[in-house]
């Protein structure tokens, strides 16, 4: 069965360091997402990116945050100057075609540790 | 907005006994709902989904969940618990007005335990 990769699987970054983390979705899939999940709290909706461009974005997403799919296959998401309280757990996921329905597949994360 | 609410930080039940996690959800129009299962250290792994049809969906490794309308609630279980369900569980909504752009909204989560 296809999976969605992600990489690396624990970041360790200074407060104000630049970060990007790196994701491989399933090939045929044409929606990509990023959530994340601070410690021991629910799974939060970061993102949508569709045909090379953000699509959705929840009011987390702010300027220090960027997305991009540098060629086929990887999908980073990138943090400018990152905080403190942007440790986290940070999950990619696509759903398989276009459709709403579609359950969609996360990767395994990226924890994401700022001090 | 949509929203969903997990009102049960943890469930706690004896392996071979039936189990339920709640879950309600709100949403404008019609809801597409999810069942994620996180293990400790891992992403989420999905286990069911109700579009539309029967109300009672079955998924992934014997869970099934029911959908009502009604009382806004897809509570998910199982009949018979195995200590390997331990996990945590999320639920999920999306509102099914909107695009493939749209993001998951996640319960808090339900820590499940099954006790041997």
């Amino acid at each position: 069965e296809p999976e969605v990769t992600q990489t690396p699987s624990h970041q360790v970054t200074q407060m104000g360091q630049e970060v990007i983390l790196r994701c491989v979705p399933i090939s045929n899939h044409l929606y990509f997402y990023w959530y994340r999940q601070i410690l021991g709290q629910k799974v939060e909706f970061l993102v949508s990116f569709y045909n090379n461009e953000i699509s959705e974005k929840s009011e987390i997403f702010d300027d220090q945050f960027s997305v991009e799919r540098p060629d086929g296959s990887n999908f980073t998401l990138k943090i400018r100057s990152t905080k403190l309280e942007d440790s986290a757990m940070y999950f990619c996921a696509s759903p398989d075609g276009t459709s709403g329905m579609n359950e969609q597949f996360f990767g395994p994360g990226t924890r994401l540790t700022v001090l | 907005a949509q929203s969903v609410a997990q009102p049960e930080d943890q469930v706690n039940v004896a392996e071979g006994n039936p189990l339920t996690v709640k879950c309600t959800y709100s949403v404008s129009g019609n809801p597409y709902l999810f069942w994620y299962v996180q293990y400790p250290n891992r992403g989420l792994q999905f286990l069911l989904k109700y579009i539309t049809g029967d109300n009672l969906v079955k998924g992934s490794y014997g869970f099934e969940a029911e959908f009502n309308k009604s009382q806004t609630s897809f509570h998910l279980k199982k009949p018979s618990a195995l200590v390997s369900d331990s996990a945590l569980y999320f639920c999920a909504v999306r509102d099914m007005r909107g695009g493939g752009a749209d993001g998951l909204t996640f319960g808090k989560g339900t820590h499940l335990i099954i006790q041997p």
